[in-house]
Protein backbone atom coordinates (compact mmCIF):
# COMPACT_ATOMS: atom_id res chain seq x y z
CA UNK A 1 0.00 0.00 0.00
CA UNK A 2 1.22 3.69 -0.22
CA UNK A 3 3.14 4.62 2.19
CA UNK A 4 2.91 8.42 3.83
CA UNK A 5 5.90 9.15 5.71
CA UNK A 6 6.36 11.84 8.39
CA UNK A 7 9.16 13.47 10.48
CA UNK A 8 9.97 13.60 12.96
CA UNK A 9 8.58 11.30 15.05
CA UNK A 10 8.95 12.94 18.36
CA UNK A 11 10.51 16.36 19.23
CA UNK A 12 10.95 18.49 22.08
CA UNK A 13 11.66 21.90 21.66
CA UNK A 14 11.57 25.00 24.04
CA UNK A 15 8.81 27.10 24.69
CA UNK A 16 9.26 30.73 22.31
CA UNK A 17 10.57 28.06 19.53
CA UNK A 18 9.01 27.21 16.40
CA UNK A 19 9.29 23.81 15.18
CA UNK A 20 8.38 22.53 11.68
CA UNK A 21 6.85 18.77 10.91
CA UNK A 22 7.09 16.98 7.30
CA UNK A 23 4.59 14.91 6.00
CA UNK A 24 5.58 12.89 2.83
CA UNK A 25 4.16 10.62 0.36
CA UNK A 26 6.61 8.61 -0.50
CA UNK A 27 5.11 6.49 -3.62
CA UNK A 28 2.31 8.41 -4.57
CA UNK A 29 0.99 12.19 -5.48
CA UNK A 30 -0.80 13.69 -2.96
CA UNK A 31 -3.34 16.13 -4.13
CA UNK A 32 -4.60 16.83 -0.80
CA UNK A 33 -2.98 16.42 2.38
CA UNK A 34 -4.62 16.71 5.84
CA UNK A 35 -3.47 17.53 9.51
CA UNK A 36 -4.77 16.15 12.93
CA UNK A 37 -4.05 17.07 16.53
CA UNK A 38 -4.88 13.96 18.95
CA UNK A 39 -4.92 14.35 22.59
CA UNK A 40 -4.49 10.69 24.45
CA UNK A 41 -7.22 8.50 23.96
CA UNK A 42 -9.12 10.74 21.58
CA UNK A 43 -10.52 11.08 18.38
CA UNK A 44 -8.17 12.89 16.00
CA UNK A 45 -9.07 16.76 15.45
CA UNK A 46 -8.76 18.16 12.17
CA UNK A 47 -6.74 21.03 11.78
CA UNK A 48 -6.32 22.41 8.04
CA UNK A 49 -6.38 20.81 4.74
CA UNK A 50 -3.95 21.82 1.77
CA UNK A 51 -4.29 21.20 -1.58
CA UNK A 52 -0.91 21.30 -3.77
CA UNK A 53 0.23 24.82 -4.62
CA UNK A 54 -2.83 26.57 -2.80
CA UNK A 55 -3.49 27.87 0.85
CA UNK A 56 -4.26 25.51 3.60
CA UNK A 57 -8.19 25.88 4.51
CA UNK A 58 -8.07 25.84 8.61
CA UNK A 59 -10.87 24.36 10.61
CA UNK A 60 -12.60 26.72 13.07
CA UNK A 61 -10.92 27.81 16.14
CA UNK A 62 -7.47 26.47 14.49
CA UNK A 63 -4.97 29.72 14.59
CA UNK A 64 -3.12 29.62 11.12
CA UNK A 65 -0.52 32.16 12.15
CA UNK A 66 -0.03 29.77 14.65
CA UNK A 67 0.16 26.40 12.88
CA UNK A 68 1.24 27.51 9.33
CA UNK A 69 0.90 24.79 6.65
CA UNK A 70 2.87 24.70 3.49
CA UNK A 71 1.73 21.98 0.97
CA UNK A 72 4.58 23.27 -1.52
CA UNK A 73 4.79 19.99 -4.17
CA UNK A 74 2.51 16.80 -4.48
CA UNK A 75 4.47 14.83 -1.95
CA UNK A 76 5.35 17.11 0.52
CA UNK A 77 3.45 19.13 3.00
CA UNK A 78 4.88 20.96 6.42
CA UNK A 79 3.26 22.11 9.22
CA UNK A 80 4.99 24.55 11.61
CA UNK A 81 4.15 25.29 15.40
CA UNK A 82 5.43 28.71 15.55
CA UNK A 83 6.15 30.21 18.71
CA UNK A 84 5.14 27.40 20.74
CA UNK A 85 3.89 26.91 24.14
CA UNK A 86 2.96 23.86 26.56
CA UNK A 87 -0.46 23.62 25.59
CA UNK A 88 0.85 23.16 21.65
CA UNK A 89 2.46 19.63 23.60
CA UNK A 90 0.15 16.85 21.71
CA UNK A 91 0.58 14.29 19.18
CA UNK A 92 0.39 15.25 15.47
CA UNK A 93 -0.31 13.25 12.56
CA UNK A 94 -0.78 14.04 9.11
CA UNK A 95 -2.72 11.95 5.60
CA UNK A 96 -2.94 12.35 2.25
CA UNK A 97 -4.69 11.09 -0.45
CA UNK A 98 -5.39 11.77 -4.36
CA UNK A 99 -8.53 11.79 -5.83
CA UNK A 100 -8.74 8.05 -6.54
CA UNK A 101 -7.91 6.78 -3.30
CA UNK A 102 -8.97 6.64 0.48
CA UNK A 103 -6.57 8.67 3.01
CA UNK A 104 -3.34 7.01 3.78
CA UNK A 105 -2.02 8.21 7.42
CA UNK A 106 1.93 8.68 8.37
CA UNK A 107 2.88 7.58 11.68
CA UNK A 108 2.39 10.27 14.12
CA UNK A 109 4.76 13.25 15.24
CA UNK A 110 4.52 13.55 19.40
CA UNK A 111 5.38 17.25 19.92
CA UNK A 112 6.63 18.25 23.55
CA UNK A 113 7.31 21.77 24.35
CA UNK A 114 9.15 22.29 27.35
CA UNK B 1 -22.92 18.36 9.46
CA UNK B 2 -22.39 15.16 9.64
CA UNK B 3 -21.51 13.40 12.67
CA UNK B 4 -20.14 10.03 13.94
CA UNK B 5 -21.10 8.60 17.16
CA UNK B 6 -19.26 5.80 19.14
CA UNK B 7 -21.37 4.78 22.15
CA UNK B 8 -18.62 2.44 23.79
CA UNK B 9 -15.48 4.04 25.24
CA UNK B 10 -14.03 0.97 26.38
CA UNK B 11 -14.52 -3.27 25.08
CA UNK B 12 -13.19 -6.34 26.44
CA UNK B 13 -13.10 -9.86 24.07
CA UNK B 14 -11.55 -12.68 25.23
CA UNK B 15 -8.74 -14.16 22.70
CA UNK B 16 -10.36 -16.40 19.81
CA UNK B 17 -13.80 -14.96 20.55
CA UNK B 18 -16.23 -12.40 18.40
CA UNK B 19 -16.71 -8.52 19.41
CA UNK B 20 -19.05 -5.89 18.14
CA UNK B 21 -18.06 -2.69 17.91
CA UNK B 22 -20.78 0.10 17.66
CA UNK B 23 -21.17 2.98 15.15
CA UNK B 24 -24.39 5.39 14.55
CA UNK B 25 -23.91 8.21 12.24
CA UNK B 26 -25.67 11.25 10.52
CA UNK B 27 -26.15 12.61 7.36
CA UNK B 28 -28.46 13.95 5.52
CA UNK B 29 -26.64 12.95 2.53
CA UNK B 30 -27.40 9.55 0.43
CA UNK B 31 -23.78 8.98 -1.01
CA UNK B 32 -20.93 8.28 1.04
CA UNK B 33 -18.13 5.77 2.87
CA UNK B 34 -17.94 4.67 5.89
CA UNK B 35 -14.73 3.58 7.58
CA UNK B 36 -13.50 1.97 10.53
CA UNK B 37 -9.40 2.36 11.04
CA UNK B 38 -7.52 1.00 13.73
CA UNK B 39 -4.87 3.03 15.86
CA UNK B 40 -2.96 0.27 17.82
CA UNK B 41 -0.43 1.59 20.31
CA UNK B 42 2.43 3.05 17.63
CA UNK B 43 -0.67 5.32 16.82
CA UNK B 44 0.19 4.22 13.43
CA UNK B 45 -3.47 4.68 11.55
CA UNK B 46 -4.89 1.85 9.56
CA UNK B 47 -7.66 1.63 7.52
CA UNK B 48 -9.67 -1.61 8.21
CA UNK B 49 -12.55 -1.64 6.36
CA UNK B 50 -14.80 0.43 4.01
CA UNK B 51 -18.12 0.62 3.17
CA UNK B 52 -19.94 2.14 -0.13
CA UNK B 53 -23.48 3.39 0.97
CA UNK B 54 -24.76 2.43 -2.35
CA UNK B 55 -23.87 -0.72 -1.71
CA UNK B 56 -26.06 -3.26 0.45
CA UNK B 57 -23.54 -5.77 0.45
CA UNK B 58 -21.63 -5.75 3.93
CA UNK B 59 -18.10 -5.46 3.40
CA UNK B 60 -15.84 -8.04 4.77
CA UNK B 61 -11.95 -8.37 4.93
CA UNK B 62 -10.94 -11.53 6.51
CA UNK B 63 -11.67 -11.62 10.37
CA UNK B 64 -13.25 -8.50 10.16
CA UNK B 65 -17.00 -7.43 9.16
CA UNK B 66 -19.67 -4.41 9.03
CA UNK B 67 -23.27 -4.40 9.51
CA UNK B 68 -24.21 -1.45 7.84
CA UNK B 69 -27.45 -0.69 7.91
CA UNK B 70 -28.61 2.01 5.89
CA UNK B 71 -32.28 3.46 7.04
CA UNK B 72 -30.81 3.36 11.06
CA UNK B 73 -27.46 5.18 9.78
CA UNK B 74 -25.77 2.01 12.20
CA UNK B 75 -22.27 0.68 10.80
CA UNK B 76 -21.21 -2.13 13.27
CA UNK B 77 -17.97 -3.68 12.97
CA UNK B 78 -17.58 -7.46 13.99
CA UNK B 79 -14.09 -9.09 14.54
CA UNK B 80 -14.41 -12.82 14.65
CA UNK B 81 -11.44 -15.04 16.12
CA UNK B 82 -10.24 -12.11 18.00
CA UNK B 83 -6.22 -12.36 18.33
CA UNK B 84 -3.94 -10.00 20.82
CA UNK B 85 -2.92 -7.92 18.00
CA UNK B 86 -6.23 -6.79 17.53
CA UNK B 87 -6.02 -4.81 20.76
CA UNK B 88 -6.03 -1.06 19.73
CA UNK B 89 -8.25 1.97 19.28
CA UNK B 90 -11.20 1.21 16.61
CA UNK B 91 -12.26 4.79 15.09
CA UNK B 92 -15.52 4.48 13.18
CA UNK B 93 -15.50 7.54 9.90
CA UNK B 94 -17.49 8.96 7.64
CA UNK B 95 -16.70 10.52 4.62
CA UNK B 96 -19.18 12.46 1.74
CA UNK B 97 -18.93 10.90 -1.64
CA UNK B 98 -17.08 13.34 -3.39
CA UNK B 99 -15.43 15.26 -0.01
CA UNK B 100 -12.64 15.15 1.00
CA UNK B 101 -12.69 15.05 4.79
CA UNK B 102 -12.82 12.31 6.75
CA UNK B 103 -15.42 13.20 10.08
CA UNK B 104 -14.05 10.40 13.05
CA UNK B 105 -16.15 9.05 15.99
CA UNK B 106 -14.52 9.52 19.29
CA UNK B 107 -13.06 5.92 19.01
CA UNK B 108 -13.54 2.51 21.38
CA UNK B 109 -10.58 1.04 22.72
CA UNK B 110 -10.57 -2.96 22.52
CA UNK B 111 -8.94 -5.14 24.70
CA UNK B 112 -7.96 -8.29 23.98
CA UNK B 113 -7.73 -11.09 26.94
CA UNK B 114 -5.53 -14.01 26.69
Amino acid sequence: GAVVSQHPSWVICKSGTSVKIECRSLDFQATTMFWYRQFPKQSLMLMATSNEGSKATYEQGVEKDKFLINHASLTLSTLTVTSAHPEDSSFYICSARTPNTEAFFGQGTRLTVV
Amino acid sequence: AQTVTQSQPEMSVQEAETVTLSCTYDTSESDYYLFWYKQPPSRQMILVIRQEAYKQQNATENRFSVNFQKAAKSFSLKISDSQLGDAAMYFCAYRSRYGNKLVFGAGTILRVKS
